[in-house]
């Protein structure tokens, strides 16, 4: 089945300690994006990839990191977490590069930051 | 700057009524794509529809329409005989060609049908 494939579904940490929400697409898509959610915002985009090795930033990417050695995987990175960093988190994937390609989206990480 | 716009943040309809969400949309490009995504209760966000600037035909699917005018900058989403089913956030998103690839998202309508 294709899908785009996030973990954990929910993660409780306290400020500081360092955290991996991981994601992984099969449907060989270059293009992937981490999102989050907010009450009132929408989503916001914090970081995308194009496509191995080529990562970029988005609207709120401070606090954060990713990487894309493998085309399937486009992990987020929390080096040191705060609790404004609490949110939904959603990783998604697309086809192309191009602005017409709809996104695919993960199921969402539920972080909560004490 | 882009920037897109869903002034509705809720809506609540009793079954069977038609009804409309707002999207408004801001950018400098000539070209770019208009989407709609729909995130049912479970959490999941999924695509409904893709539109160009180029096309200003509407569409209907269903029960779904939706209705794309550049000269106003909207592009509308219109569900005719709601459903409880169709109570869901919705969300208008802006892709541009800005060289990236980034998708502006509006901050949601979250639609209540009432059985």
């Amino acid at each position: 089945e294709a899908q785009v494939t996030q973990n954990p579904r929910y993660l409780i940490t306290v400020t500081g300690k360092k955290l991996t929400v991981t994601c992984s697409q099969n449907m060989n898509h270059e293009y992937m994006s981490w999102y989050r959610q907010d009450p009132g915002l929408g989503l916001r985009q914090i970081y995308y990839s194009m496509n191995v090795e080529v990562t970029d930033k988005g609207d709120v990417p401070e606090g954060y990191k990713v990487s894309r050695k493998e085309k399937r995987n486009f992990p987020l990175i929390l080096e040191s977490p705060s609790p404004n960093q609490t949110s939904l988190y959603f990783c998604a994937s697309s086809l192309g590069t191009t602005t017409n390609s709809p996104l695919h989206f993960g199921n969402g990480t539920r972080l909560t930051v004490t | 700057a882009q920037k897109v716009t869903q002034a509705q943040t809720e809506i609540s309809v009793v079954e069977k009524e038609d009804v409309t969400l707002d999207c408004v949309y801001e950018t400098r490009d000539t070209t770019y794509y208009l989407f709609w995504y729909k995130q049912p209760p479970s959490g999941e966000l999924v695509f409904l529809i893709r539109r160009n600037s180029f096309d200003e035909q509407n569409e209907i699917s269903g029960r779904y329409s939706w209705n794309f005018q550049k000269s106003t900058s909207s592009f509308n989403f219109t569900i005719t005989a709601s459903q409880v089913v169709d109570s869901a956030v919705y969300f208008c998103a802006l892709n541009e060609n800005t060289g990236g690839f980034k998708t502006i998202f509006g901050a949601g309508t979250r639609l209540f049908v009432k059985a």
